[in-house]
């Protein structure tokens, strides 16, 4: 079964701290995507990064950087130098039905991150 | 304006009503989908259109739920005799079929239906 697990329901993190939010995924897939969204709370979907299966190198996108661990199927992201503004519900989602089919997405329940000033 | 268009924003209804959620997709933007998310979750897929078409409706909870798209732009998101559980936000987004590698998703503000 394809899934995305996101065991942090809530984190705290001191502005420009760093932090890292959780994602583990599950599939059989050999080709899939990774994405992360911000969700705050107005309540739109705002895209972060991707990764893409067969991408060697590591995301990265501004202050955010995506941790793909392939053979532990871990996608975390990272985010440098927190800021106030970054205080949202972020999901780490699946891509599946890549190549032309489906291409929908398969979210995790979500972290709530909350950045202390 | 730029981005995807969801109206109303806020739907309050009593069990039993029809309901109609508008998405708006942002212009020559081909695939479009509807995602439902309840409190606390992640969204939820529901119908993936390609056109005009529903290439993919395997999300739809029952046949309540019904969506169209006929001209391939605006699309429609129906629900028949709604019931307590239909209350959730639902999410259109849009996306280039061909959006560079990523295939990434523009997502609306939401539509947030409370069924009494």
């Amino acid at each position: 079964a394809q899934k995305i697990t996101q065991t942090q329901p809530g984190m705290f993190v001191q502005e420009k701290e760093a932090v890292t939010l959780d994602c583990t995924y599950d599939t059989s897939d050999q080709s899939y995507g990774l994405f992360w969204y911000k969700q705050p709370s107005s309540g739109e979907m705002i895209f972060l990064i991707y990764q893409g299966s067969y991408d060697e190198q590591n995301a990265t996108e501004g202050r955010y950087s995506l941790n793909f661990q392939k053979a532990r199927k871990s996608a975390n992201l990272v985010i440098s130098a927190s800021q106030l503004g970054d205080s949202a519900m972020y999901f780490c989602a699946m891509r599946v039905g890549y190549g032309g089919a489906t291409n929908k997405l398969i979210f995790g329940t979500g972290t709530l991150l909350a950045v202390q000033p | 304006g730029a981005g995807v268009s969801q109206t109303p924003s806020n739907k309050v209804t009593e069990k039993g009503k029809y309901v109609e959620l508008r998405c708006d997709p942002i212009s020559g933007h081909t695939a479009l989908y509807w995602y439902r998310q309840s409190l606390g979750q992640g969204p939820e897929f529901l119908i993936y259109f390609q056109g005009t078409g529903a290439a993919d409706d395997s999300g739809l909870p029952n046949d309540r739920f019904f969506a169209v798209r006929p001209e391939g732009s605006v699309s429609t998101l129906k629900i028949q005799r709604t019931e307590r559980g239909d209350s959730a936000v639902y999410l259109c987004a849009s996306s280039l079929r061909k959006q560079g590698r990523t295939g990434e998703l523009f997502f609306g503000e939401g539509s947030r239906l409370t069924v009494l």
